[in-house]
C-alpha cells in the first residue's frame, strides 16, 4: 500500500517553455503533498507543501511564480515549472501523506528535468 | 535551528558484515524520526520510523535504529548486509508545520551512500 507516482519520469525541454509534473497517491487519500528537489549527490531540499483545496506553503528562496504547484484533489498535485531555464535542471520528487498514512511521508519515483 | 547530520557520505562494508549509519539531530521537541532508502532509479522507500515509545526500532530489510535523545541520534543498524543493501541513505526528522496543525514535513540529512563489496 501507500504507493505514490509521477509522471513523466524524465523530460527535455527548450529554455523558456513551461513543463507540468503530476504527482499522484495510488491508494490512499493524500491531503498534503510535498515537493522536493534533489541535486546530483545531494539531499532533498523541500520546496513546497500543499494541502488539498489550499494554496501551496513554499520554504524561503523559492520562487511561487516559478514552481507553480496545485493540489487540487486528494490524489492529484501538480508542479509547474515556468519559463523553465537550464538552471532549472534537477531532479523533483513529490511525497503525499495523509488518510491511512499518518505522518509517514511515501515518495514518489521522482521526474528528471533537463532544461535545454 | 533544526537539521539533520549525517556524518559519513561513504560507507563500504563487506558483504555479511555488520553496519551502523549515523545521524544526529537538532530539534527542540521531541523528533518523529526516519530512515529512508534510494536506489537508482528507484523512489525514497521507507525503512523504518520513530515516533514514540520503545527507542529501538525494528524495520524492514533486516534493519534497526535506535533513537538516543541524550545524544540527539538515531543510527542506523543492520547485523548483516546483503549486496542488495548497497544504495543512498537518508535519515530525516519530521517538524509540525506553523501553517497546519498535525502536518509535518521533513528535514533530510545529506545521505550516506553505501557500498557492499562482494
Amino acid at each position: 500500500g501507500a504507493v505514490v507516482s509521477q509522471h513523466p519520469s524524465w523530460v527535455i525541454c527548450k529554455s523558456g517553455t513551461s513543463v507540468k509534473i503530476e504527482c499522484r497517491s495510488l491508494d490512499f487519500q493524500a491531503t498534503t503533498m510535498f515537493w522536493y528537489r534533489q541535486f546530483p549527490k545531494q539531499s532533498l531540499m523541500l520546496m513546497a507543501t500543499s494541502n488539498e483545496g489550499s494554496k501551496a506553503t513554499y520554504e524561503q528562496g523559492v520562487e511561487k511564480d516559478k514552481f507553480l504547484i496545485n493540489h487540487a484533489s486528494l490524489t492529484l498535485s501538480t508542479l509547474t515549472v515556468t519559463s523553465a531555464h537550464p538552471e532549472d535542471s534537477s531532479f523533483y520528487i513529490c511525497s503525499a501523506s495523509g488518510r491511512g498514512g499518518g505522518d509517514t511521508q511515501y515518495f514518489g519515483p521522482g521526474t528528471r528535468l533537463t532544461v535545454l | 535551528a533544526q537539521s539533520v547530520t549525517q556524518p559519513d557520505i561513504h560507507i563500504t562494508v563487506s558483504e555479511g558484515a555488520s553496519l551502523e549509519l549515523r545521524c544526529n539531530y537538532s530539534y527542540g521537541a521531541t523528533p518523529y524520526l526516519f530512515w529512508y532508502v534510494q536506489s537508482p532509479g528507484q523512489g525514497l522507500q521507507l525503512l523504518l520510523k520513530y515516533f514514540s515509545g520503545d527507542t529501538l526500532v525494528q524495520g524492514i530489510k533486516g534493519f534497526e535504529a535506535e533513537f538516543k535523545r541524550s545524544q540527539s541520534s538515531f543510527n542506523l543498524r543492520k547485523p548483516s548486509v546483503h549486496w542488495s543493501d548497497a544504495a543512498e541513505y537518508f535519515c530525516a526528522v519530521g517538524i509540525e508545520t506553523l501553517t497546519t496543525s498535525g502536518t509535518y514535513k521533513y528535514i533530510f540529512g545529506t545521505g550516506t551512500r553505501l557500498k557492499v563489496l562482494a
